[in-house]
């Protein structure tokens, strides 16, 4: 069964650390990787989005890396802020081409809390 | 360019009934996708449609159906309503299931 698990799934930081979030899958074919923002009660934000082929991206103060080979994800937040606080989800395209699979894959998400 | 919009936000409906919630793909956006976000869990699949066909569906049962509309908007309909359908219901769309945009949601409650 292909899987997607997120650790952990509560965080609380003071401002200004730097933080990083899990996600494994339990696949290593898979075409594409995505991390999203929840806001409680909202809609998903994307963050970043990994191809296959890739390591890393890196948006601002966030930097995602993909490990196939262990089947891992890490999003790295730099420099945290009150505003950073969250649901970080990790949502995974399994299967090697774009038309082997379509559904993404959440895990449960981590919940952050970047206290002043 | 716009969103991805979906309404209603906020739907109150009872047990055995149907509902239909609607989706406007984002601007350019060829492929949607309908997911059930239960509280405290990840989205699940429930299904996709490209160029107004399904193209794959989750572990859900037939009483959830769609639509896809050449403006490539699209509907999901729930028929025989339970409580346990109660959930955020998220649609997202893609430009050939590349990267996804989601919208907001709308929050189903069944009484």
């Amino acid at each position: 069964k292909q899987e997607v698990t997120q650790i952990p799934a509560a965080l609380s930081v003071p401002e200004g650390e730097n933080l990083v979030l899990n996600c494994s899958f339990t696949d290593s074919a898979i075409y594409n990787l995505q991390w999203f923002r929840q806001d409680p009660g909202k809609g998903l934000t994307s963050l970043l989005l990994i191809q296959s082929s890739q390591r890393e991206q890196t948006s601002g103060r966030l930097n995602a890396s993909l490990d196939k080979s262990s089947g891992r994800s890490t999003l790295y937040i730099a420099a945290s802020q009150p505003g950073d606080s969250a649901t970080y989800l990790c949502a995974v395209r399994f299967g090697g081409t774009a038309n082997s699979g379509y559904a993404l894959n959440f895990g449960k998400g981590t919940s952050l809390l970047v206290t002043p | 360019e716009t969103g991805v919009t979906q309404s209603p936000t906020h739907l109150i409906k009872t047990r055995g009934q149907q509902v239909t919630l609607r989706c406007s793909s984002q601007s350019g956006h060829n492929t949607v996708s309908w997911y059930q976000q239960a509280l405290g869990q990840g989205p699940q699949f429930i299904f996709q449609y490209y160029r107004e066909e399904e193209n794959g569906r989750g572990n859900f049962p037939p009483r959830f159906s769609g639509l896809q509309f050449p403006n490539y908007s699209s509907e999901l309909n729930v028929n025989a309503l339970e409580l346990d359908d109660s959930a955020l219901y998220l649609c997202a769309s893609s430009r050939d299931t590349y990267g996804y945009t989601f919208g907001s949601g709308t929050r189903l409650t069944v009484v």
